[in-house]
């Protein structure tokens, strides 16, 4: 992995369904993987930022972990709720370069 | 607590016009960046300024200077704006190492 990629682009939940979605990164000179919100016409607010191999980290009904050997974290979200609907962002700490982004929309 | 604050939030130019972005924020970060977000592009850096008095390139500088005037501010400028320019731009404070960034609210300009 050269740069930082984010899996689905889009997906489509029913309300209370749980989803997950993936951040690939350059696992080698890893320092940091930071986790976004960026709900249209807003600017990106910070969700997590991890550092440690296995870290998991938790906020409300979203949750990530992180695997800095392989390269990957994962965001969770449980129940999802029609004000999740947004872009999640993940970043690398090389020059905070980031992926294009899992855009979620949580059909009520 | 304003955090980070761009100016304009919007405007609106014609080719070869000129313009400066200007940011500013008040968190004392070393860190600060440029950002243009486009459909299906995500965020790319333009510039960034690891520390007062320092700058480096990003994925897409050309077309773009910056300045780093002091440890708050950080402006963009447009030396003759071309169509592709026209974007959203946001700054942002923070990040180094495991820290956060912060995000401004964002420039939204057209240039025609």
């Amino acid at each position: 992995i050269l740069n930082v990629e984010q899996s689905p682009q889009s997906l489509h939940v029913q309300e209370g369904d749980s989803t997950n979605f993936t951040c690939s990164f350059p696992s080698s000179n890893f320092y940091a993987l930071h986790w976004y919100r960026w709900e249209t016409a807003k600017s990106p607010e910070a969700l997590f930022v991890m550092t440690l191999n296995g870290d998991e980290k938790k906020k409300g009904r979203i949750s990530a972990t992180l695997n800095t050997k392989e390269g990957y974290s994962y965001l969770y979200i449980k129940g999802s709720q029609p004000e999740d609907s947004a872009t999640y962002l993940c970043a690398s700490d090389q020059k905070v370069t980031f992926g294009t982004g899992t855009k979620l929309q949580v059909i009520p | 607590n304003a955090g980070v604050t761009q100016t304009p939030k919007f405007q609106v130019l014609k080719t070869g016009q000129s313009m400066t972005l200007q940011c500013a924020q008040d968190m004392n970060h070393n860190s600060m960046y440029w950002y243009r977000q486009d459909p299906g592009m995500g965020l790319r850096l333009i510039y960034y300024s690891a520390s007062e008095g320092t700058t480096d390139k990003g994925e897409v500088p050309n077309g773009y200077n910056v300045s780093r005037l002091n440890k708050r501010e950080f402006s963009l400028r447009l030396e003759s704006a071309a169509p592709s320019q026209t974007s959203v731009y946001f700054c942002a404070s923070g990040a180094v190492g495991s820290k956060p960034q912060h995000f401004g609210d964002g420039t939204r300009l057209s240039i025609l």
